[in-house]
């Protein structure tokens, strides 16, 4: 069975500063995605990876994907309040037809 | 139009009540997907469609939950005999792997909200 988990689960982080979540699973897929929920609200989503070594950023967000080591990563530079949210990352596996969530990563950035 | 539409946004029920819910996937989405996300978690995968045809359906937590989409567009969830455990946000999302794709990936409605009292 596809297990993704993520860590950290919760992360109150300073203004200006640098960090990095981690989105591990547990077998082979083709695709990665990112995305962002607040509260109340749907699934935006960042960020496609579909290659081993894929990168790829969007304003103070980049993330990326390593398919040998089951892992992608969302590194956060230079926090603002503004992305504070919830931060998924989910597994499509193509034959299987269907994205499998990880547990999503609580973000709170402070002054 | 643009983006997949779900309604109602809110449904409270009383338990034991039927509920139903719509959603309307991006024109030319063959692929519709079900969701289930409790509070404070994670999307749960219930059931996916390739245009009329029920794939997989291995998610639906009981035999109370029914889908269909009988015309391979617009798909409704329906819950019979709800229970308090099936309070919960209901996600619908369309897909596309065509790579050029505006709506290349999956594409999330902005979910139906159901209280079971």
């Amino acid at each position: 069975e596809l297990k993704v988990e993520q860590n950290p689960l919760f992360l109150s982080m300073q203004e200006g500063k640098n960090y990095t979540i981690y989105c591990n699973y547990s077998t082979t897929s083709d695709r990665l995605y990112w995305y962002r929920q607040d509260p109340g609200k749907s699934l935006e989503s960042l960020f496609v990876l579909l290659s081993n070594g894929a990168v790829k950023q969007e304003g103070r967000l980049m993330a990326s994907l390593d398919t040998k080591a089951r892992l992608s990563t969302l590194h956060i530079t230079a926090a603002v309040h503004d992305l504070s949210a919830t931060y998924f990352c989910a597994v499509d596996i193509w034959l299987a037809d269907k994205l499998i969530f990880g547990t999503g990563t609580r973000l709170q950035v402070f002054p | 139009g643009a983006g997949v539409s779900q309604s109602p946004r809110y449904k409270v029920a009383k338990r034991g009540q039927d509920v139903a819910l719509r959603c309307d996937p991006i024109s030319g989405h063959v692929s519709l997907f079900w969701y289930q996300q409790a509070l404070g978690q994670g999307p749960e995968f219930l059931t996916y469609f390739q245009n009329e045809a029920q794939l997989d359906k291995s998610g639906l937590p009981s035999d109370r939950f029914f889908a269909e989409r009988p015309e391979g567009s617009v798909s409704t969830l329906k819950i019979q005999r709800t229970q308090q455990e099936d309070s919960a946000v209901y996600l619908c999302a369309s897909s596309s792997r065509i790579a050029s794709s505006a709506f290349y990936g999956y594409t999330f409605g902005s979910g139906t909200r159901l209280t079971v009292v």
